[in-house]
């Protein structure tokens, strides 16, 4: 059963183009979050959402909106999407902010190819 | 913002060989977490620390949280060729604004001639 899924896998699209990234946990987790990991492997954190309320934005441009229907799915969409916006992308889950027994779990991740 | 500097970069060794790689923070952290990458895939986690001192392992895999909670490392014994990957250090305060996000170390990029 996979526990963090996202979707697509790969996407692929030209510049100036809007897209949007699906996730969803059946972790039954509170929290969620969405990661970036350039093309040397960094990762960085973009926003978390705790029970369907945004509670990290770490200073992303505007043109990102996360958005979380329920607690079990946080959705990426970008507008006006730019060549520097190539990179994977990450979902994570974790039962709560923190703290002992609150491990965050990965998707698998989806790289986005802008051209 | 913390920092995270993890080291080294990259490692070759032969099977069998251990294998050991830390994490030093600018500032402190509550919870030290290490991660595996396969390529393609998502980090998935190895060990958790939550107490300054404390050391977990993991099968072939150890990992301490440090006693003044700006360092960890990660000993691997017995390399096999299924240990390739890259290995991250993460850490993370909980509660507050920080609401548990983790700061990555870039990485430790290990290859395992058999």
């Amino acid at each position: 059963d996979t526990a963090v899924s996202q979707t697509p896998k790969y996407l692929v699209t030209q510049m100036g183009n809007d897209k949007s990234i699906k996730c969803e946990q059946n972790l039954g987790h509170d929290t969620m979050y969405w990661y970036k990991q350039d093309s040397k492997k960094f990762l960085k954190i973009m926003f978390s959402y705790n029970n369907k309320e945004l509670i990290i934005n770490e200073t992303v441009p505007n043109r990102f909106s996360p958005k979380s229907p329920d607690k079990a799915h946080l959705n990426l969409h970008i507008n006006s999407l730019e060549l520097g916006d190539s990179a994977v992308y990450f979902c994570a889950s974790s039962q709560r902010g923190g703290g002992a027994g609150n491990e965050q779990f990965f998707g698998p991740g989806t790289r986005l190819t802008v051209l | 913002g913390q920092q995270l500097n993890q080291s080294p970069q990259s490692m070759f060794i032969q099977e069998g060989e251990d294998v050991s790689m830390n994490c030093t923070s600018s500032s402190i952290f509550n919870t030290w977490l290490w991660y595996k990458q396969d390529p393609g895939e998502g980090p998935v986690l190895l060990i958790a620390l939550y107490k300054a001192g404390e050391l977990t392992s993991n099968g072939r895999l150890t990992a301490q949280f440090g006693i003044t909670r700006k360092d960890s490392f990660l000993n691997i014994s017995a390399s096999i060729p299924s240990d390739v990957g890259i290995y991250f250090c993460a850490g993370s305060n909980a509660g507050g604004t920080s609401y548990g996000k983790l700061t990555f170390g870039q990485g430790t990029i290990l290859t395992v001639h058999p």
